[in-house]
């Protein structure tokens, strides 16, 4: 079974960094690009960014919200996925979701196959206030 | 960006009732299309991926279908333990986008 389990939530001030983790299990890590999305409270889902599988050689793609603040990466042997989070706003403010990308492919603009969000961790609550 | 309009916001039906939601996308996206149930307090559940492919274990009064820009998510027959947010989301380019979501009520 595939088991999505994210961590390091909690509440930060603005302009501080938090790291969130995610760790996988039930299933070959390596064969796939994880991502995240973040849903603010009371509001819809939003994309943040992935980071390829391992044949893809690990690299990321970020949503414009977030890129140059946010950064994402893995820990192959350990099956964990993490997202660094810089300059924190209090926009920031959400449940983040670790997500598991199927076996498809994305450039840096188009994708092919199927790049579906299949299996999501329970989400960590971030809040950024002072 | 791929714009995803999906209406209506909310709805409310009666059990057993059909329910017909739809997502308008901004461009083209083939059928890279899913739908997602959200419960509250829980995390987003794939119902269908491909426009159409009900995922396994998902009940079949769930269904999707439509191509390019145009796509509906119809649940036949709604059920109490239906009552969630839907959303649509393109994966057909980057950045992957979401509808707003529709919020089913029972009546």
């Amino acid at each position: 079974e595939v088991q999505l389990v994210e961590s390091g939530g909690g509440l930060v001030l603005p302009g501080r960094s938090l790291r969130l983790s995610c760790t996988a299990s039930g299933f070959t890590f390596g064969d796939y690009s994880m991502s995240w999305v973040r849903q603010a409270p009371g509001k819809g889902l939003e994309w943040l960014g992935f980071i390829r599988n391992r044949d893809y050689g690990g690299t990321t793609e970020y949503a414009a919200s977030v890129k140059g603040r946010f950064i994402i990466s893995r820990d192959e042997s350990r099956g964990i996925v993490h997202l660094e989070m810089n300059s924190l706003k209090t926009e920031d403010t959400a449940v983040y979701y670790c997500t598991r990308l199927g076996l498809g492919y994305c450039s840096s603009s188009s994708c092919l196959g199927p790049n579906y969000f299949d299996s999501w961790g329970q989400g960590t609550l971030v809040t950024v206030s002072s | 960006d791929t714009q995803m309009t999906q209406s209506p916001s909310s709805l409310s039906a009666s059990v057993g009732a059909r329910v017909t939601i739809t997502c308008q996308a901004s461009h083209d996206i083939n059928k890279y299309l899913s739908w997602f149930q959200q419960k509250p307090g829980k995390a987003p559940r794939l119902l269908i991926s491909g426009a159409s492919n009900l995922e396994t274990g998902v009940p079949s009064r769930f269904s999707g279908s439509g191509s390019e820009t145009h796509f509906t998510f119809t649940i036949n027959s709604l059920q109490p333990e239906d009552i969630a947010t839907y959303y649509c989301q393109q994966y057909d380019n980057l950045p992957f986008t979401f509808g707003g979501g529709t919020k089913v009520e029972i009546k």
